[in-house]
């Protein structure tokens, strides 16, 4: 069993949908939780970056955690065409000895005109 | 504020060849870790270093390895190169703690032939 599962999709949705992606996770000493979109031939771009329960709103993105649950989500509202690219989680745990993530196998998302 | 830089962006290289890449981090970052992505396995934690010392390192056989400068920027190697090592190779960089973001180059393609 992978430390991080991510449905690979792929998820296509009309412009203007509400987008919902999730992580679930098995490590329990996962602080830290990062989503990324990266775009065909390119490295990946953080999107949001969450160290707690509950929500994190950033413009038309929310994150959110639930620890106890081991769950995460990014919500996309109001979906543009621009926004089609795959979505990466990324877990981290607390230390200030290593840097290293741990990524969800992605989600690629197709937002239609 | 420069981003992180990997060079070359693109390689084709010969079976049993090798390869350096190279990446150089944001300016004050001291962090830097390698990832390998394919479309089967995804995001794969590679080694990181920090302060010239590599200070982890993931599931890869000894043909990888890598390397630090003292102004942070740094390389990796792969020796002997196999057909299963064409990926993209991406270098991620952060600052010093146990709770900063990881910030990804562009990467470099590698495919083997």
């Amino acid at each position: 069993q992978k430390e991080v599962e991510q449905d690979p999709g792929p998820l296509s949705v009309p412009e203007g949908a509400i987008v919902s992606l999730n992580c679930t996770y098995s490590n329990s000493a996962f602080q830290y939780f990062m989503w990324y979109r990266q775009y065909s031939r390119k490295g990946p771009e953080l999107l949001m970056y969450t160290y707690s329960s509950g929500n994190k709103e950033d413009g038309r993105f929310t994150a959110q955690v639930d620890k106890s649950s081991k769950y995460i989500s990014l919500f996309i509202r109001d979906s543009q065409p621009s926004d089609s690219a795959t979505y990466l989680c990324a877990m981290r745990i607390y230390s200030s000895n290593t840097g290293k993530l741990i990524f969800g196998q992605g989600t690629t998302l197709q937002v239609k005109p | 504020k420069a981003g992180v830089t990997q060079t070359p962006r693109y390689l084709i290289k010969t079976r049993g060849q090798q390869v350096t890449l190279s990446c150089s981090p944001i300016s004050g970052h001291r962090s830097v870790s390698w990832y390998q992505q394919t479309p089967g396995q995804g995001l794969q934690f590679l080694f990181e270093y920090f302060s010239e010392t590599q200070r982890n390192k993931g599931n890869f056989p000894g043909r990888f390895s890598g390397r630090q400068f003292s102004n942070s920027r740094s390389e990796m190697n792969v020796s002997t190169l196999e057909l299963g090592d064409s990926a993209l190779y991406l270098c991620a960089s952060s600052l010093v703690g146990a709770a900063t973001e990881a910030f990804f180059g562009q990467g470099t393609r590698l495919t083997v032939v």
